[in-house]
């Protein structure tokens, strides 16, 4: 099946250690996303790539950093985490056209100690 | 600035009982509204809805689109526990591929 796949799932890292969240699409789609989600919480946008376009939100921290290397892969480097990063990291993919639906990978649970 | 804001932020009923979840927002270039629900783990997709009043339909959930009143709704009849969950809206606007989640319902379905 098509779909969006994260690893690791479940990470654990400990404070200042820079750590990388790998997500990859069999859907070919032009946009791949990371999000933050905190408990609770909704899914917080933290960039997205139209192709190799790369956009980035205002208050996305500089601590974290994304590479796309091709269609199908991106990353999400957390360079020095704090314990306050420590959340859900959703990747999520959509094709890129008018009318859309967003698809969501199983997401990577980050711990730091 | 672009919001959503959904409505309560968290319900409880028993098996049986019908819902209305709801999603209220303000965007400029409103393209499309998205409903998810997301149990212990990634946001599973429901029903996308562009245009005002044509419901969208699946099993026991059924949503509508009100852009007259900057709404929508999501109905779950007959709950079950399964249906325990947290219900995402989420809004895209043209001239960006963002979208704009709102906090989420949390639903719960007692036996």
């Amino acid at each position: 099946d098509a779909m969006v796949i994260q690893n690791p799932r479940y990470q654990v890292t400990q404070f200042g250690k820079p750590v990388t969240l790998s997500c990859s699409q069999t859907l070919n789609h032009n946009v791949m996303y990371w999000y933050q989600q905190k408990s609770s919480q909704a899914p917080k946008l933290l960039f997205h790539y139209y192709d190799k376009d790369f956009n980035n939100e205002a208050d996305t921290p500089d601590n974290f950093q994304s590479r796309r290397p091709n269609t199908s892969f991106c990353f999400l480097d957390i360079r020095s985490p704090g314990l306050g990063d420590a959340a859900m990291y959703l990747c999520a993919t959509s094709q890129g056209r008018m009318t859309d639906t967003q698809y969501f990978g199983p997401g990577t649970r980050l711990t730091v100690l | 600035e672009d919001k959503v804001v959904q409505s309560p932020l968290s319900l409880v009923v028993h098996e049986g009982d019908t819902v209305t979840l709801n999603c209220s927002y303000e965007v400029t270039n409103f393209r499309s509204l998205l409903w998810y629900k997301q149990e212990k783990k990634a946001p599973t997709f429901l029903f996308m809805l562009t245009s005002s009043g044509i419901e969208k339909k699946s099993g026991r959930l059924s949503s509508i689109l009100d852009k007259k009143e900057l709404s929508s709704i999501l109905n779950i009849t007959a709950t079950q526990t399964g249906d325990s969950a947290i219900y995402l809206c989420a809004l895209s606007t043209s001239g960006t591929y963002k979208y704009i989640f709102g906090t989420g319902t949390r639903l719960k379905v007692l036996a």
